[in-house]
């Protein structure tokens, strides 16, 4: 089964780039590699999806290297509303889709 | 359409009552998952439904837990015998599914259902 590894945490500034990095070593041949955003009390928010190489949107870009184990969602000059927790989505076994914990990003002023 | 809407936004249950949340998923899309959150921990699937047919269930939900989607629109949760353990959010969303797994990965959920139970 795919599995996704985030980090628990990250603290970032006004202005500045965030980048999240998943790990997924077991990712399936056709699998796409998709992030959301939850903020308090809502449900999870489509951010991006990639396969491989680069896709970049209005809200973020996603990097995926050839290996396809890993990948991590940029965030450009981040501001206080970005604050909230980010997932990293493979589809797993079946159509199961799995979260895992997610990495909780703290902007400050 | 104004996206996955979920009824009611709140409940509060005594331990041991039923308890039954609804689902209207995006109109189009085929496919329905119930997802169930609790505070710190990221969405946990319960089961999910292309069309009318629930084609998988998590083997964390008991047999307290029953879904249902008649028709392949709308979808229903029941709870049973409620238990405080049973305290979460309870999320619904959707997906258009076809045969690129792109789309099925696109999932639009609704604000969810908070069910506290005393």
């Amino acid at each position: 089964l795919a599995k996704t590894t985030q980090p628990i945490s990250m603290d970032s500034y006004e202005g500045q780039e965030v980048n999240i990095t998943c790990s997924h070593n077991n990712i399936a041949t056709n699998d796409y590699i998709t992030w959301y955003q939850q903020f308090p009390s809502q449900g999870p928010r489509f951010i991006i999806q990639g396969y491989k190489t680069k896709v970049t949107n209005e809200v973020a870009s996603l990097f995926i290297p050839a290996d396809r184990k890993s990948s991590t969602l940029s965030l450009p000059r981040v501001s206080l509303s970005d604050t909230a927790v980010y997932y990293c989505l493979l589809k797993a076994a079946g159509n199961k889709l799995t979260f895992g914990g997610g990495t909780r990003v703290l902007v400050k002023p | 359409d104004t996206g996955v809407s979920q009824d009611p936004r709140h409940k509060i249950t005594k331990r041991g009552q039923n308890v039954t949340f609804r689902c209207d998923p995006i109109s189009e899309h085929n496919r329905l998952y119930w997802y169930r959150q609790t505070l710190g921990q990221g969405p946990e699937f319960l089961t999910y439904f292309q069309n009318e047919a629930q084609l998988e269930k998590s083997r964390l939900l008991s047999d307290r837990f029953s879904a249902e989607r008649p028709k392949g629109s709308f979808s229903t949760l029941e709870i049973q015998r409620t238990e405080q353990g049973d305290s979460a959010m309870y999320l619904c969303a959707s997906s258009l599914g076809g045969t690129d797994s792109s789309g099925a990965n696109v999932l639009t959920f609704g604000a969810g259902s908070r069910l506290t139970v005393l």
